[in-house]
């Protein structure tokens, strides 16, 4: 089975700043996904980004990158200019064939 | 496109009852996947439904089932519903649910047991 870990529970973050959210995950696997999903208060989990763990490339999307430790089975996201509508909890989320296994999630919280 | 709808948003039940939710999913997806979301558990796989047949299935109780039809719509059925059973349940779709294609989700039907 896997097992994702998001570690921080809440994240905190100026205006315009970065911050990084940390991921890992176990697998035995060598072909599978790997995504981010925010989820704000309006509760819709919405797609951030996606890995393919045969990519070596870290996956970019505008403001959002992640680092992609193959080795490590580590999958951080960092959102760079951080804007008050980046606000909501994140979940870390590996895909295999079927279904997505997700982790407790970060909340992230905006100050302006 | 349409995005996932689901309904109804909002569901209050009492123990004992049974509470179908209804998932319709983004056009051309065939592939539907029910998660259950709680403050404990986090989120929790269900099952997921192609073509009419139940491909996989996660470790809930039988009081849980669901169904598709030929127009890839979903439901989700919970009978004899407990306290526990109080959650966010939220639905994707894919369009066929192989590894390399993202879920979409809806906005999620919140039921509450009193």
């Amino acid at each position: 089975a896997q097992t994702v870990t998001q570690s921080q529970p809440e994240m905190s973050v100026q205006e315009a700043e970065t911050v990084t959210l940390s991921c890992t995950y176990d697998t035995s696997e060598s072909d599978y996904y790997l995504f981010w999903y925010k989820q704000p208060p309006s509760r819709q989990m919405i797609l951030v980004i996606r890995q393919e763990a045969y990519k070596q490339q870290n996956a970019t999307e505008n403001r959002f990158s992640v680092n992609f430790q193959k080795a490590a089975k580590s999958f951080s996201l960092k959102i760079s200019d951080s804007q008050l509508g980046d606000a909501a909890m994140y979940f870390c989320a590996y895909k295999n064939d079927y279904k997505l296994s997700f982790g407790a999630g970060t909340t992230v919280t905006v100050r302006a | 496109k349409a995005g996932v709808t689901q309904t109804p948003r909002y569901l209050i039940k009492t123990r004992g009852q049974q509470v179908t939710l209804s998932c319709s999913p983004i056009s051309g997806h065939r592939s539907v996947s029910w998660y259950q979301q709680t403050p404990g558990q986090g989120l929790q796989f269900l099952f997921e439904y192609f073509s009419e047949t139940q491909r996989n299935k996660g470790n809930f109780p039988g009081r849980f089932s669901g169904r598709q039809f030929s127009n890839s719509r979903s439901e989700m059925n919970v009978s004899t519903l407990e306290l526990g059973d109080s959650a966010l349940y939220l639905c994707a779709s894919s369009l066929d649910g192989n590894r390399n294609q993202p879920q979409h989700f809806g906005d999620g039907t919140r039921l509450s047991i009193l």
